[in-house]
């Protein structure tokens, strides 16, 4: 299964934008790429998923490169609510149901 | 609109004893069911997934079993608790087997095993 490195941990200040980085090298061709985040005491909640264009919704925007080996959720302005775990996850191929969690990374935003 | 119910919030068991969790979904049909536990400061492992009454993969081999005995009702159970059983419990709820499908998740239960 293609996996992700994510960076453990990452800070930001209030209202700036925020680059999130993922590599996932061996992603095969009808693998999409999906982002969740987890705040505090909560379940995961889904943020954006692609497969090859970039992606923009209500939440944020997804940069995929050209090679697909690495993708970046970009967050335009950072808020406090902001602050969470962010997963980058592949989603495996056709007849397979399974979302494989690694650790993500810790955004602290800093007011 | 969909929702999905998980329960309870936190419990605190002991060693040996049994464990039932159940989550429910609400306002679709058919959906796909997920258990997925993550320990403390660690990354989500998912246990079980189900996509049909009475069909169960497990996904890692442990203490646990899963069940389903209702198109939206998805039942995390043990028989005897271990110490390592302790972490948070999710349930999560998808539809469709595209690969572009999103995991909804419920608001999770807090297990602590003393």
């Amino acid at each position: 299964d293609a996996k992700t490195t994510q960076p453990n941990s990452m800070e930001s200040n209030e209202e700036e934008p925020v680059h999130l980085p993922c590599n996932h090298s061996t992603i095969s061709g009808t693998d999409y790429i999906h982002w969740y985040r987890q705040l505090p005491s909560q379940g995961p909640e889904y943020v954006i998923h692609g497969l090859t264009s970039n992606v923009n919704n209500r939440m944020a925007s997804l940069a995929i490169a050209e090679d697909r080996k690495s993708s970046t959720l970009i967050l335009h302005r950072a808020t406090l609510r902001d602050a969470a775990v962010y997963y980058c996850i592949l989603r495996h191929g056709a007849g397979s149901y399974q979302l494989t969690f690694g650790k993500g990374t810790k955004l602290s935003v800093i007011p | 609109s969909q929702t999905i119910h998980q329960w309870p919030a936190t419990l605190v068991q002991p060693v040996g004893s049994p464990l039932s969790l159940e989550c429910t979904v609400e306002g679709t049909s058919n959906p796909n069911l997920y258990w997925y536990r993550q320990a403390a400061g660690r990354g989500l492992q998912l246990l079980f997934y189900s996509v049909g009454i009475g069909q169960i993969s497990s996904e890692v081999p442990q203490n646990l079993s899963a069940s389903r005995p209702q198109d939206r009702q998805f039942i995390l159970s043990s028989k005897k608790l271990l110490l390592s059983d302790s972490g948070f419990y999710l349930c999560a709820w998808s539809v469709g087997a595209a690969d572009n499908e999103k995991l909804f998740f419920g608001s999770g239960t807090q297990l602590s095993v003393l």
